[in-house]
């Protein structure tokens, strides 16, 4: 058990519909991270919280939104869900801003039908 | 813009065997971190090592091993005497630390998939 949390593990859901994968981070952590495994892109770095503001941005798609909580939980919003959407969606976290060993959950794999 | 390229799609061993899986980065950074993760069948991402850009020593980590070589752009990996434990997707990646704000942003190359056959 890495110590990062995230639900569901698995998710069917009908294109045009709407998730929320959630992720809690190691205790005391302070970083999320959210990153995209799909076969054809890879593992693609989506989007970093810190301690609640965003703090860095990468390939995330406009109908994608992420947010951080008082208590660092986070949460990834997906909408208008398309067949391509479909993958392995980690969360990570990590501590200090200058330690960037990224521990990872165990991801929540998404089917989009 | 950063890239980070394993060529080597698919390894196949036989236990016992020892295995190099390589790595080459593409960066304008002077100052990076380097790191291999591993993905066993499980599916989670598995932390192996951290490399600073300025620290050019070769690891060791029991039958682990690994070999950054600046002047390459390369930081490739070792398996000695594999098992087939072993057998996972292992991935490099590449993330700056220049500006404090995007740790943890890493470019992952696209994974070798290794399979340790008993």
């Amino acid at each position: 058990d890495s110590g990062v949390t995230q639900t569901p593990k698995h998710l069917i859901t009908a294109t045009g519909q709407r998730v929320t994968l959630r992720c809690s981070p190691r205790s005391g952590d302070l970083s999320v991270y959210w990153y995209q495994q799909s076969l054809d892109q890879g593992l693609q770095f989506l989007i970093q919280y810190y301690n609640g503001e965003e703090r860095a941005k990468g390939n995330i798609l406009e109908r994608f939104s992420a947010q951080q909580f008082p208590d660092l939980h986070s949460e990834l919003n997906l909408s208008s869900l398309e067949l391509g959407d479909s993958a392995l969606y980690f969360c990570a976290s990590s501590g200090v801003m200058g330690a960037n060993v990224l521990t990872f959950g165990a991801g929540s794999r998404l089917t989009v039908l | 813009a950063q890239k980070v390229t394993q060529a080597q799609t698919e390894i196949s061993v036989v236990e016992k065997e020892d295995v190099t899986l390589d790595c080459v980065y593409e960066t304008r950074d002077t100052t990076y971190y380097l790191f291999w993760y591993k993905q066993p069948p499980s599916g989670e991402l598995v932390f192996l090592i951290r490399r600073n850009s300025f620290d050019e020593q070769n690891e060791i980590s029991g039958r682990y091993s690994w070999n950054f070589q600046k002047s390459t752009s390369s930081f490739n990996f070792t398996i000695t005497a594999s098992q087939v434990v072993d057998s996972a997707v292992y991935f490099c990646a590449l993330s700056d630390i220049a500006g404090g704000t995007s740790y943890g942003k890493l470019t992952f190359g696209q994974g070798t998939i290794l399979t340790v056959h008993p």
